[in-house]
């Protein structure tokens, strides 16, 4: 199979804070994550793309001060919203993708919340 | 344009019905395809994937490309309650392998 764990499911934070959230392949080395956001009745916007080991590719848009994105291991990435407001508040997703495939899979996704 | 496209809907059908969804993307050189379901709340996941022109056909859904006119498509026969959902397209694009999405089509299957 090919698992994607990510944690927490559900943050409720308040405005200034940083919430970190964790995207982890569980059964998989995944070369490759990629962290969406989603808002009520939209798609999934694609935030930023990142590879192991390197720097994330940001999205036109997407401010890289305040979503910071870390790929330290093959099976662990970490998104980080800095100084968080409550229009940060939204359904963030991660998928992961082994190295060479096409398919990528995705997280059950975090319910952020900025009071 | 819009990179990927779909039909907002809602579309209702009735139960035992065929559902049709449609998709366009810009992207040309785009080779990879992929359909997943959403209900509310949770996350997508994925029903079936396409890479060649013609027909597809996993169980009750058949994915259809045609790459000339960039139009893929999600038939869902014999609709059930259980399909209501919001089904969105994605497109991997050629270029650096980023995955798309529409915006979705809200499916209603009624009883």
């Amino acid at each position: 199979g090919a698992v994607v764990s990510q944690h927490p499911s559900r943050v409720i934070c308040k405005s200034g804070t940083s919430v970190k959230i964790e995207c982890r392949s569980l059964d998989f080395q995944a070369t490759t994550m990629f962290w969406y956001r989603q808002f009520p009745k939209q798609s999934l916007m694609l935030m930023a793309t990142s590879n192991e080991g390197s720097k994330a590719t940001y999205e036109q848009g997407v401010e890289k001060d305040k979503f910071l994105i870390n790929h330290a291991s093959l099976t662990l990435s970490t998104l980080t919203v800095t100084s968080a407001h409550p229009e940060d508040s939204s359904f963030y997703i991660c998928s992961a993708r082994r190295s060479g495939e096409i398919e990528a899979f995705f997280g059950q996704g975090t319910r952020l919340t900025v009071v | 344009q819009k990179e990927v496209e779909q039909n907002s809907g809602p579309l209702s059908v009735p139960e035992g019905a065929i559902a049709s969804l449609n998709c366009t993307y810009s992207d040309r050189g785009s080779q990879s395809f992929f359909w997943y379901r959403q209900y509310s709340g949770k996350s997508p996941e994925l029903i079936m994937s396409i890479y060649s022109n013609g027909d597809k056909e996993d169980g009750r859904f058949t994915a259809q490309l045609n790459k000339a006119s960039q139009y893929v498509s999600l038939l869902i026969r014999d609709s059930q309650p259980s399909d209501s959902a919001t089904y969105l397209c994605a497109v991997k694009m050629y270029q650096g392998g980023k995955l798309i999405f529409g915006q979705g089509t809200e499916l209603s299957v009624k009883p």
